[in-house]
């Protein structure tokens, strides 16, 4: 695609139950991100896959948190046993081969009730 | 640790008025230096960018941003903003000590241009 994609694009959820989400960055892009926009809060780290090189997870808040990058392309975020602070926006982006532009996706809106 | 400090949270002005958005970064090696716009229900998109060289630099929409090493700021100037610049305005910064990977924001500035 032309574009990072990012799905679901809405997700509502009840406390406790695990949820995935899914970034599909764009073509032949090497480095992928994953971040967390809240209210109030900016836009939080979380994890940052570069080729085949163990990913940096420093932003990574719990152990409920991980992701995954198959293949060096899509990358799945996966939080287990949600909390009702887990809701946000989780961001998705890729980064070009010259290092010098990241592009984002649209989100993926999650709500924990 | 690094972070990154936008100072105002939320900006009111009318059209016309001059724009300067404060960023200021903790990190005192080699930076490169970013801007990012989010309009109302769209996503993350890049204003303008430094990495070296002339200190000022220009974005699309007008925007330009001075790089001012000694104060370890990059602030966001526009001379006379519009409507439609109402966004949310986010600093970035990458450190020449995580080879330029890691990209850290700030907590993002919400701009509401009145009409």
């Amino acid at each position: 695609g032309a574009g990072v994609s990012q799905s679901p694009s809405n997700k509502v959820t009840e406390k406790g139950k695990d949820v995935e989400l899914r970034c599909d960055p764009i073509s032949g892009h090497t480095a992928l991100y994953w971040y967390r926009q809240s209210l109030g809060q900016g836009l939080e780290f979380l994890i940052y896959f570069q080729g085949n090189s163990a990913p940096d997870k420093s932003g990574l808040p719990s152990d409920r948190f991980s992701a995954e990058r198959t293949g060096g392309s899509v990358s799945t975020l996966t939080i287990q046993r949600t909390q009702q602070e887990d809701s946000a926006v989780y961001l998705c982006a890729s980064r070009d081969s010259s290092g010098n532009t990241i592009y984002f996706g649209e989100g993926s809106w999650l709500t924990v009730v | 640790a690094q972070s990154v400090s936008q100072h105002n949270h939320h900006v009111i002005l009318s059209e016309a008025a001059s724009l300067e958005l404060g960023c200021n970064y903790s990190y005192g090696g080699t930076v490169n230096l970013f801007w990012y716009v989010q309009y109302p229900g769209q996503h993350l998109q890049l204003l303008l960018k430094y990495f070296s060289g002339d200190p000022l630099v220009k974005g699309i929409k007008g925007f330009e941003a001075e790089f001012i090493k000694s104060k370890f700021s990059f602030n966001l100037r526009k001379p006379s903003v519009q409507w439609s610049d109402t966004a949310e305005y986010f600093c970035a910064v990458r450190r020449y000590d995580t080879g330029f990977q890691k990209l850290v924001f700030g907590t993002g500035t919400r701009l509401l241009v009145s009409p």
